[in-house]
């Protein structure tokens, strides 16, 4: 089966770092994917890793670990834009579908 | 190129109804997918097509659901006898794959979703 697992709600203050954690149990690997999600609009690709390591991207870091079934997203420079949801998935099967969590919603304060 | 885009952005139907989504992917893309998105939750695999074949479907997918892609291009999505439990955001997206099989994901672009509400 597959289960993944990511909190639900985070808060986090304007300028600063926060960390997104992700843990996937599936059956089939093809890559570790993030998105964001405003509300009411289209998930958009942030990031995606299917090597172990870290993945940078301006603001934004994703990290893998194959062996943990463990990811995690950082951002930087926190933004009051960046108030979303994010969202976890993980790429397997031959039609290389995603399977997401539940999405963590992020709330930047002033 | 603008993008995957999904055509009513909204619909609200009676129960017992059917309704038609249609998705247009990025035009270079030879695989696209149909997901469902309930609040609070993350999309939910539906069905896959590469080119024109529909190749996976989910066991979500009832016998009430039907996709299909007729030219390899633009695909539709209907659902006959809607029921309240039908009522979700439905999202297409679409990716491109190199060799068919074994090349490794590129990321899936995401429509804008058609957001049913059955009543």
């Amino acid at each position: 089966g597959q289960n993944i697992d990511q909190p639900t709600e985070m808060t986090a203050t304007e300028g600063a770092i926060v960390q997104i954690n992700c843990t996937y149990q599936t059956s089939g690997f093809n890559g570790l994917f993030w998105y964001q999600q405003h509300a009411g609009e289209a998930p958009t690709f942030l990031s995606y890793n299917v090597l172990d390591g870290l993945e940078e991207k301006g603001r934004f870091s994703s990290f893998l670990s194959r062996s943990k079934g463990y990811s995690y997203l950082l951002l930087k420079e926190l933004q009051m834009k960046d108030s979303a949801s994010y969202l976890c998935a993980v790429g397997s099967g031959s039609a290389r579908q995603l399977t997401f969590g539940s999405g963590t919603q992020l709330t930047v304060l002033p | 190129d603008t993008g995957v885009s999904q055509d009513p952005r909204h619909k609200i139907t009676k129960r017992g109804q059917n309704v038609t989504f249609r998705c247009d992917p990025i035009s270079e893309h030879n695989r696209l997918y149909w997901y469902r998105q309930t609040l609070g939750q993350g999309p939910e695999f539906l069905t896959y097509f590469q080119n024109e074949a529909q190749l996976e479907k989910s066991r979500l997918l009832s016998d009430r659901f039907s996709a299909e892609r007729p030219k390899g291009s633009f695909s539709t999505l209907e659902i006959q006898r809607t029921e309240q439990g039908d009522s979700a955001m439905y999202l297409c997206a679409s990716s491109w794959l190199m060799d068919g099989g074994a090349g490794m994901n590129t990321e899936a672009f995401f429509g804008q979703g058609t957001r049913l509400t059955v009543v």
